[in-house]
């Protein structure tokens, strides 16, 4: 693994199932993002974990959940998903809060 | 609230000089990004600026004006893989990026 990989690349997803987006990084990053990008808007955040331990709300965080168990990884959950969720959806990280982010490739989401 | 605003679209020919603008509203100012992100793939990072100024790095710059809450990103000699969205994101008072829209280049020959 170099830098921040997500799984799975791309998903179609039943609406009204639970799916998890997986994301590692090996950058040792203390500050880690889950973003969904959508045509015509700008990256919005939907949480974030500044430190193994403990997370954050972000702009758009209803019907999403995420957990940072440690500083590698940061799994972003759809409970129960929704037509709505179809986004592209990227995870982030910083070596601090203050720095550049590095961003992983994606996960394309479709929920039909 | 707080809202970037850039152009959605922009085109320019190979060789030649592009200055993409960026203007903003944020509650709180803790430094300017500007990414590039080519269609399909993840965003990268090209440059920050937090003081106020040009910064140069190769064939790409940026400025920043604090007081007018505006910075521009100068593309020079412009390649055909310059072609892609171009995206300012300004670190707010809680340190959280709030992102334009990103405005798409598209190089001609």
């Amino acid at each position: 693994i170099a830098g921040i990989t997500q799984a799975p690349t791309s998903q179609i997803l039943a609406a009204g199932r639970r799916m998890t987006l997986r994301c590692t990084q090996d950058m040792r990053h203390n500050a880690m993002y889950w973003y969904r990008q959508d045509l015509g808007l700008g990256l919005r955040l939907i949480h974030y974990s500044n430190t193994a331990g403990t997370t954050g709300k972000g702009e758009v965080p209803d019907g999403y959940s995420v957990s940072r168990a440690n500083t590698d990884d940061f799994p972003l959950t759809l409970a129960s998903a929704v037509p709505s969720q179809t986004s592209v959806y990227f995870c982030a990280s910083s070596d601090r809060e203050e720095t550049e982010a590095f961003f992983g490739q994606g996960t394309r989401l479709t929920v039909v | 609230g707080q809202n970037i605003d850039q152009p959605t679209e922009m085109t320019a020919t190979e060789g030649a000089i592009v200055q993409i603008n960026c203007t903003y509203q944020t509650s709180g100012f803790n430094g300017l990004f500007w990414y590039q992100q080519h269609a399909g793939e993840a965003p990268t990072f090209l440059s920050y600026n937090v003081l106020d100024g040009l910064e140069e790095k190769g064939r790409f710059s940026s400025f920043l004006s604090r007081s007018k809450g505006y910075s521009y990103l100068l593309l020079k000699e412009l390649q055909m893989k310059d072609s892609a969205s171009y995206l300012c994101a300004v670190r707010d008072s809680n340190y959280q990026l709030i992102w334009g829209a990103g405005t798409k280049l598209i190089i001609k020959p």
